[in-house]
């Protein structure tokens, strides 16, 4: 299930199963977006992007969702293995400007 | 992809001094260098960036006098904590972007004031 932590909201899945990470945004002139997946003490690892012109794309076991009416960016993990825990931010830019972060979830996979 | 470096990987000083973070990209050349800080359990924000040759840009509420940011060449940046304090105890993180506007990430490094 997911709760709401102190800062960082939790997903907790079996081993196996899909995982679901969502992300909003606020800014309606981002173009591009960009999930990362950061282990405890390293720095953030990219996952997956995707441009604006485009709604879904996949990746080897991963698939990023864009919904640009609604400023919603999901990430789906299949089959969730224990190396998957992490926590996943989502980031998003506008042209060439800074990328800004989102809040991130942590995920965790049970055995 | 383009590696980006940090050293050191933590550190742990005595309130009051000074201590310096590197950040080298190692395979391309950096037109751009990012600080971010990073608290436990929170996101990444961003601090300060920097264009090789110029003046860091810094972001709202980060003092750039306490935090010196240097981007002297293409493949090297340096952030000074300077009269650190407890509360600048932090993960580190620098990010380099060069002509692809692609960014990359450093490891982070883990800095502890005593």
């Amino acid at each position: 299930g997911e709760s709401v932590g102190l800062h960082l909201p939790t997903l907790s899945v079996q081993e196996g199963d899909n995982s679901i990470i969502n992300c909003a945004y606020s800014n309606s002139a981002s173009d591009y977006f960009i999930w990362y997946k950061q282990e405890s003490g390293k720095g953030p690892q990219f996952i997956i992007d995707i441009r604006s012109n485009m709604d879904k794309r996949q990746g080897q076991r991963v698939t990023v969702l864009l919904n640009k009416t609604v400023k919603h960016l999901s990430l789906q993990i299949a089959a969730t293995q224990p190396g998957d825990s992490a926590v996943y931010f989502c980031a998003e830019r506008s042209g060439y400007s800074t990328l800004t972060f989102g809040k991130g979830t942590m995920l965790l996979v049970s055995p | 992809g383009a590696v980006v470096s940090q050293h050191p990987s933590w550190v742990i000083c005595k309130s009051g001094t000074s201590v310096k973070i590197e950040c080298r990209s190692l395979d391309f050349q950096a037109t751009t260098m990012f600080w971010y800080r990073q608290f436990p359990k929170q996101s990444l924000m961003l601090m300060a960036t920097s264009n090789e040759g110029s003046k860091a840009t810094y972001e709202q509420g980060v003092e750039k006098d306490k935090f010196l940011i240097n981007h002297a060449s293409l493949t090297l940046s340096t952030l000074t904590v300077t009269s650190a304090h407890p509360e600048d105890s932090s993960f580190y993180i620098c990010s380099a972007r060069g002509l692809s506007y692609e960014q990359y990430f450093g490891p982070g490094t883990r800095l502890t004031v005593t």
